[in-house]
C-alpha cells in the first residue's frame, strides 16, 4: 500500500516570503499521480497544483511550484509571495496510474499555513 | 462552470439512524468518490462510482454503502450510525482521461455529527 508523509503538521511564514511544504511518499509504482490541495477553513479542498510521475519537469501554477525528485520519493511544495489568503491546511495526495483511479487518493496528515501579516 | 455540489451542509442524527448524504459531480463527469475526513484519522477513501457502478471501496464496513444515478449523481447511505462516524464527508468527481490522467475536484463536504 502507497503512505504519503507530511512531516510538518504546521509551518509559519511572513507574508511576501517563500514557504516550502514537505512531502515524501512511499510506492512500488512507477506510473502515478501526485496533488497539492489547499483546505481552507471553509472546508472546500481546491486543486493547487499536479504533478504527472513520468514528466520530468517540475510543475508550476503562478506563485505555486514543486520539487519532484522522483528518485527520493519526494513533492515538496514551494508558494513564493505568500498571501494572507494561502492560509489553509496543504495536503499531499498520492493516486495510483494503474485501474483508473481505484484505489482513490491517499492523502497525508496535512500542514496547516500560517500567513503572518 | 458549476463545481461539485453535496447537500445538506450538516446533518445531524442519533447512534443507530441512518444518514443519507447527496453529491452532484461537475458536468461532463462520470466518476464520483467519496472520502471520509474524521478528527485524527485524516482523509480516507470511502467510494468509487464509475458509469453508475461501484468500482472500489475503501476499507469500511458494509453499512457505508451508496450509489450512482444516471445523470452520475450520487448519494452515500451510512445504517447504524456510530458516533466514530462524525465526520466531514466529502465528495469529488472527475472524468477519466486517457492513460489515467484524471483529476478530482472536490465538493465543499456534509458535516455528519452523531449523538
Amino acid at each position: 500500500a502507497q503512505t504519503v508523509t507530511q512531516s510538518q503538521p504546521e509551518m509559519s511564514v511572513q507574508e511576501a516570503e517563500t514557504v516550502t511544504l514537505s512531502c515524501t511518499y512511499d510506492t512500488s509504482e512507477s506510473d502515478y499521480y501526485l496533488f497539492w490541495y489547499k483546505q481552507p477553513p471553509s472546508r472546500q479542498m481546491i486543486l493547487v497544483i499536479r504533478q504527472e510521475a513520468y514528466k520530468q519537469q517540475n510543475a508550476t501554477e503562478n506563485r505555486f511550484s514543486v520539487n519532484f525528485q522522483k528518485a527520493a520519493k519526494s513533492f515538496s511544495l514551494k508558494i513564493s509571495d505568500s498571501q494572507l489568503g494561502d492560509a489553509a491546511m496543504y495536503f499531499c495526495a498520492y493516486r495510483s496510474g494503474r485501474g483508473g483511479g481505484a484505489d482513490g487518493l491517499t492523502f497525508g496528515k496535512g500542514t496547516h499555513l500560517i500567513i503572518q501579516p | 462552470e458549476a463545481g461539485v455540489t453535496q447537500s445538506p451542509t450538516h446533518l445531524i442524527k442519533t447512534r443507530g439512524q441512518q444518514a443519507t448524504l447527496r453529491c452532484s459531480p461537475i458536468s461532463g463527469h462520470t466518476s464520483v468518490y467519496w472520502y471520509q475526513q474524521a478528527l485524527g484519522l485524516g482523509l480516507q477513501f470511502l467510494l468509487w462510482y464509475d458509469e453508475g457502478e461501484e468500482r472500489n471501496r475503501g476499507n469500511f464496513p458494509p453499512r457505508f454503502s451508496g450509489r450512482q444515478f444516471p445523470n452520475y449523481s450520487s448519494e452515500l447511505n451510512v445504517n447504524a450510525l456510530e458516533l466514530e462516524d462524525s465526520a466531514l464527508y466529502l465528495c469529488a468527481s472527475s472524468t477519466l482521461g486517457t492513460g489515467g490522467q484524471e483529476t478530482q475536484y472536490f465538493g465543499p463536504g456534509t458535516r455528519l455529527l452523531v449523538l
